[in-house]
């Protein structure tokens, strides 16, 4: 029951560095998501990618680009981290379907100094 | 996108019933209503989807009136591990955009 899963949990970055945040489901879904939650906030939608191959702008995009590597897979990068980008990242996948719900990984809990 | 509207926060004992009520006035003809959960350091949790009336799981009640313009999450004799944020969102058949406002955070209490 790994459902979403996203590596690393931790990272310290300096200002400047690049990181990619990966994220991977074993549910077979066709839509990904990356999300940010900053302190006392709701979650705000960063990229998402409909079906393999395609990708999407949210509310957020500035500062990240995505790759939807095959169908398990939605990586992130931050290609210049700036200290405005700590947050904690969610990754979420969701089941094609009129109806279904997002089901959400734990997290990749990222500060930049 | 139909933006929601939640209060910041609630606070129960344990073994009341618990309802949080989410407004969305501008809710279109194709959108579902859904309630997550968010414990701390973890990512949202699916708690139950409606889209009119009433839906019953075996966690929540959800009942959304005629109009479409607001809807309630019930929570049946709530315990301590309910202490959580609570999210209301609407979201269109496709599902590709979902908008989290800042959600009711629920404190319950011995």
């Amino acid at each position: 029951n790994a459902g979403v899963t996203q590596t690393p949990k931790f990272q310290v970055l300096k200002t400047g560095q690049s990181m990619t945040l990966q994220c991977a489901q074993d549910m077979n879904h066709n839509s990904m998501y990356w999300y940010r939650q900053d302190p006392g906030m709701g979650l705000r939608l960063i990229y998402y990618s409909a079906s393999e191959g395609t990708t999407d702008k949210g509310e957020v995009p500035n500062g990240y680009n995505v790759s939807r590597l095959n169908k398990r897979e939605f990586s992130l990068r931050l290609e210049s981290a700036a200290p405005s980008q700590t947050s904690v990242y969610f990754c979420a996948s969701r089941d094609r379907g009129s109806n279904q719900p997002q089901h959400f990984g734990d997290g990749t809990r990222l500060s930049i100094l | 996108l139909a933006k929601t509207t939640q209060p910041i926060s609630m606070d129960s004992y344990e073994g009341q019933e618990v309802n949080i009520t989410c407004s969305h006035n501008n809710i279109a003809t194709n959108d579902y209503i859904t309630w997550y959960q968010q414990f701390p350091s973890q990512g949202p949790r699916f708690i139950i989807q409606g889209y009119k009336t009433k839906v019953t799981n075996e966690v929540a009640s959800l009942f959304i009136p005629a109009d479409r313009k607001s809807s309630t999450l019930s929570l049946p004799r709530v315990s301590l591990s309910d202490t959580a944020v609570y999210y209301c969102l609407v979201g269109d058949t496709g599902f590709q955009k979902l908008v989290f406002g800042t959600g009711t955070r629920l404190l319950v209490s011995p």
